[in-house]
């Protein structure tokens, strides 16, 4: 079954930091993976996808994630994070064009 | 543009009522979609749409139908609420089948006692 993990709940870093936020997949075929950010009381926002091409892509707000076929992992990061970066981040795999299987979160605390 | 409504935003349910959950896009967009959100399990895909006319079923599709006769209104109905069923309910949609990048309504929360 398709599926997709994201092994943090919650990750802490100080602000002015680099971040990253974990996220793998599992392998069927060559998923389209997506990262989306929640803030308190609203829907998701698109961040950033990864087609194909070059492993390193580069998103919304100064994020960027890191494509590794080899560990089917897809993981977020940033060089100096915000606070205002605080927020819920969802990793997605998109299967066969049409269906999406999102992480189950990591919740990012970025503290001053 | 409004991007994706939804509505209502919040309702509460009494066991065996049934409701639709409103979603509508002026995007022009194809691909459309429902999600639930639960605590700790992310959000699952619940029915889902390519264009008018067309469904198919998600990961958690049982208690739930869905029809699209226009491209701009994606409605969810329960048609005999349960309370696994309470949730925040997201309405998606995107260009097209394969572009992956959704715009998301505010959600609804519902609670079924």
């Amino acid at each position: 079954a398709q599926s997709v993990a994201q092994p943090e709940d919650q990750v802490n870093v100080a602000e002015g930091n680099p971040l990253t936020v974990k996220c793998t997949y599992s392998v069927s075929g060559n998923p389209y993976l997506f990262w989306y950010v929640q803030y308190p009381n609203r829907g998701l926002q698109f961040l950033l996808k990864y087609i194909t091409g070059d492993n390193l892509v580069k998103g919304s707000y100064g994020f960027e994630a890191e494509f590794n076929k080899s560990q089917t992992s897809f993981h977020l990061k940033k060089p100096s994070a915000l606070v205002s970066d605080s927020a819920l981040y969802f990793c997605a795999a998109m299967y066969n064009f049409n269906k999406f299987y999102f992480g189950s979160g990591t919740k990012l605390n970025v503290k001053p | 543009n409004a991007g994706v409504t939804q509505t209502p935003k919040f309702q509460v349910l009494k066991t065996g009522q049934s409701m639709t959950l409103q979603c509508a896009q002026d995007m022009n967009h194809e691909y459309m979609s429902w999600y639930r959100q639960d605590p700790g399990m992310g959000l699952r895909l619940i029915h889902y749409s390519v264009g008018a006319g067309i469904t198919d079923q998600g990961e958690v599709p049982n208690g739930y139908n869905v029809s699209r006769s226009t491209t701009e209104d994606f409605p969810l109905r329960l048609l005999s609420a349960a309370p696994s069923q309470t949730s925040v309910y997201f309405c998606a949609s995107s260009y097209s089948q394969g572009s992956g990048e959704q715009y998301f309504g505010p959600g609804t929360r519902l609670t079924v006692t």
